[in-house]
């Protein structure tokens, strides 16, 4: 069965430090895959997606992500963490020809002064 | 251009009870999703409508239904509430039931089964 896992449950960084949020994947074929953020008590927000070509994607709010096919990856980076990233980060990736998504649970990010 | 709308936003029932909630995509979007989001998880899956029609649904129990209207807004129902049923509904929709094709939530609708 498709799966996605988020190996860290919550991370702590600096303000200004850099960050590697991990997620990998269990699926058959090349997946389309997202990274989503929720802020506490609100919905979620698209940060970037893949669907083919380049597998380096760039975002919104300076995060990127790669897409590396033999370690069925998807990672999400940015190289200077901002306070008002304190969030929860969701990797996701649609399975099927519907549109629904298969989520991680979840890696919380707090960013210290 | 307004996003995805849910209502109510919070909202307390006890069990036994039922409960409806409700969305309106964003305009020109054809597909609505359903997700449960207990605290402490990602959204699981539990229905997507295409055009009208149940294109997917999630392993969840016969006590949620969902249905979607000619204007494309869509309503979750929910029977005979458990304490479990405790939880963020969110709902997203997406132009096209299908294909490459992203999915924009709303900010949810919190239910608290007491």
């Amino acid at each position: 069965a498709q799966s996605v896992t988020q190996p860290d449950i919550h991370i702590t960084v600096s303000e200004g430090a850099s960050l590697e949020l991990r997620c990998n994947y269990s699926y058959g074929a090349t997946p389309y895959l997202f990274w989503y953020v929720q802020s506490p008590g609100q919905g979620l927000q698209l940060l970037l997606k893949y669907f083919s070509g380049d597998t380096l994607v760039q975002g919104i709010k300076g995060f990127e992500a790669e897409f590396k096919r033999s370690q069925s990856s998807f990672n999400l980076r940015k190289p200077s963490v901002h306070w008002s990233d304190a969030a929860e980060y969701f990797c996701a990736v649609k399975v099927g020809s519907q549109g629904n998504l298969i989520f991680g649970k979840g890696t919380k990010l707090s960013v210290k002064p | 251009d307004a996003g995805v709308t849910q209502s109510p936003t919070h909202l307390i029932k006890t069990r036994g009870q039922h409960v409806t909630l409700r969305c309106s995509p964003i305009s020109g979007h054809k597909s609505v999703s359903w997700y449960q989001q207990v605290l402490g998880q990602g959204p699981q899956f539990i229905f997507q409508y295409y055009e009208k029609e149940e294109r997917g649904r999630g392993n969840f129990p016969d006590r949620f239904s969902a249905r979607q209207f000619p204007n494309y807004s869509s309503e979750l129902n929910v029977n005979a509430l458990l304490l479990g049923d405790s939880a963020l509904y969110l709902c997203a929709s997406s132009p096209r039931g299908s294909g490459a094709n992203v999915l924009t939530f709303g900010a949810g609708s919190r239910l608290t089964v007491l």
